[in-house]
């Protein structure tokens, strides 16, 4: 049973616009949420969090939004950039931490010069 | 700056090998991790340990075993290799919870592991 979904398995943008990478989950006592970028033949590296209490979080080009209500979440990148090419990972918590995540399958994202 | 070094990039071995991943962390952090990525599946937990010589499974244990005599060292042991281990393998590493929410697990590169 998948308890984070990342129902597209590939996203392709233009350079300059929006990428929105979408992330679901099931379980309720979730309360910590993480996206991490991957790319090829290296180790996934985290990219920005968000906890329950809140429903947005930024960090430069990054915004993470949590609708708690629909159980879903969402990672906005703008403006996006051919570097930003590589899979996205939404990952879970119910420990109010990193103890033990519960990962998506990943959405590969491709942005076009 | 926060490191997780992985023993070896790329690994070949052969059907019933014993096989070690090393994985090291200079952090200090009390808990780490090992996953297999493979394509259309995402990151799958396969052990973890939250303090030295403790061990947890995760949700895909069979076939692997692990080893933590040091807190800065948590080893991943394939006791027979078998052709559907062929894969990805990351280590990662944590802290406990600080309650502030910012907390994070860091990766090793990963070690891609062909079995033949």
């Amino acid at each position: 049973d998948q308890q984070v979904k990342q129902n597209s398995p590939s996203l392709s943008v233009q350079e300059g616009r929006i990428s929105i990478l979408n992330c679901d989950y099931t379980n309720s006592m979730f309360d910590y949420f993480l996206w991490y970028k991957k790319y090829p033949a290296e180790g996934p590296t985290f990219l920005i969090s968000i906890s329950s209490i809140k429903d947005k979080n930024e960090d430069g080009r990054f915004t993470v939004f949590l609708n708690k209500s629909a159980k879903h979440l969402s990672l906005h990148i703008v403006p996006s950039q051919p570097g930003d090419s590589a899979v996205y990972f939404c990952a879970a918590s119910a420990e109010g931490g990193s103890e033990k995540l519960v990962f998506g399958k990943g959405t590969k994202l491709t942005v076009n010069p | 700056d926060v490191k997780v070094t992985q023993s070896s990039r790329y690994l070949v071995k052969r059907t019933g090998e014993k096989v070690f991943l090393e994985c090291v962390q200079d952090m200090d952090h009390e808990n780490m991790f090992w996953y297999r990525q493979d394509p259309g599946l995402g990151l799958r937990l396969i052990y973890f340990s939250y303090d030295v010589k403790m061990k947890e499974k995760g949700d895909i244990p069979e076939g692997y075993s692990v080893s933590r005599e040091k807190k800065e060292r948590f080893s991943l042991i394939l006791e027979s290799a078998s052709t559907n281990q062929t894969s990805m393998y990351l280590c990662a590493s944590s802290s406990p919870p600080g309650g502030s929410y910012t907390d994070t697990q860091y990766f090793g590169p990963g070690t891609r592991l062909t079995v033949l």
